[in-house]
């Protein structure tokens, strides 16, 4: 059964730093896109980054380029975002999901909240 | 920077048809946006129901059918059910793994 988790979300001051996890099974992150979506309270879903099966392709959303990083632990099958100088429009539940083009898969979220 | 559109609500009759569309601010759009559609209630993370166009995904009732209409994507339900009461995402594939996000089109069933 496919399943993705995410982890390390939590609340940070702005100009602070977070890392999340996104922990595949099921299946191996190395033979599909990987991307990070995220959602505002109350708003609607906006992609965020994606990591292809071979690591040639990085992308970012205008909106967070130069300040989040997408990479994989294929030994561990984990994809993470690290985040840093977080604003507070950053503040959203973050999904991990699975390759849109083939019947995506999609993770429970991870709530970051970035407040003084 | 690309917009992609949705109606922001629509109504429909329990048994209704009822179609979204998705459109681009610029062009439109086609198979090569591999169009996918997301239903997502309060709480609770996106389903996938359609993807490359119209194919559903494993479960999604044939109720649900994606198509190219024209300029735009769209996704009709015929025969509503009050469980389809939700918030409906389109996403368009824009090229080396970029993909946006409509903002949503909340339907109701009554």
């Amino acid at each position: 059964e496919v399943q993705l988790v995410e982890s390390g979300g939590g609340l940070v001051q702005p100009g602070g730093s977070l890392r999340l996890s996104c922990a595949a099974s099921g299946f191996t992150v190395t033979n599909y896109w990987m991307h990070w979506v995220r959602q505002a309270p109350g708003k609607g879903l906006v992609w965020v980054a994606c990591i292809n099966s071979d690591e040639s392709t990085i992308n970012y959303a205008d909106s967070v380029k130069g300040r989040f990083t997408i990479s994989r632990d294929n030994a561990k099958n984990t994809v993470f975002l690290q985040m840093n100088n977080l604003r507070g429009e950053d503040t959203a539940v973050y999904y991990c999901a699975r390759e849109f083009n083939s019947g995506s898969y999609w993770g429970q979220g991870t709530l970051v909240a970035v407040s003084s | 920077q690309t917009v992609v559109t949705q109606e922001s609500s629509f109504s429909v009759s329990p048994g209704g048809t009822v179609t979204l569309t998705c459109a681009l601010s610029s062009g439109s759009v086609s198979t090569r946006n591999y169009p996918s559609w997301y239903q997502q209630t309060p709480g609770q993370s996106p389903r996938t129901l359609i993807y490359t166009t119209n194919i559903r995904s494993s479960g999604v009732p044939d109720r649900f059918s994606g198509s190219i209409l024209g300029s735009k994507a769209a996704l009709t339900i015929t025969g509503a059910q009050a469980d389809d009461e939700s918030e409906y995402y389109c996403l368009l594939y824009m090229g080396s793994g970029i993909s946006v996000f409509g903002g949503g089109t909340k339907v109701t069933v009554l």
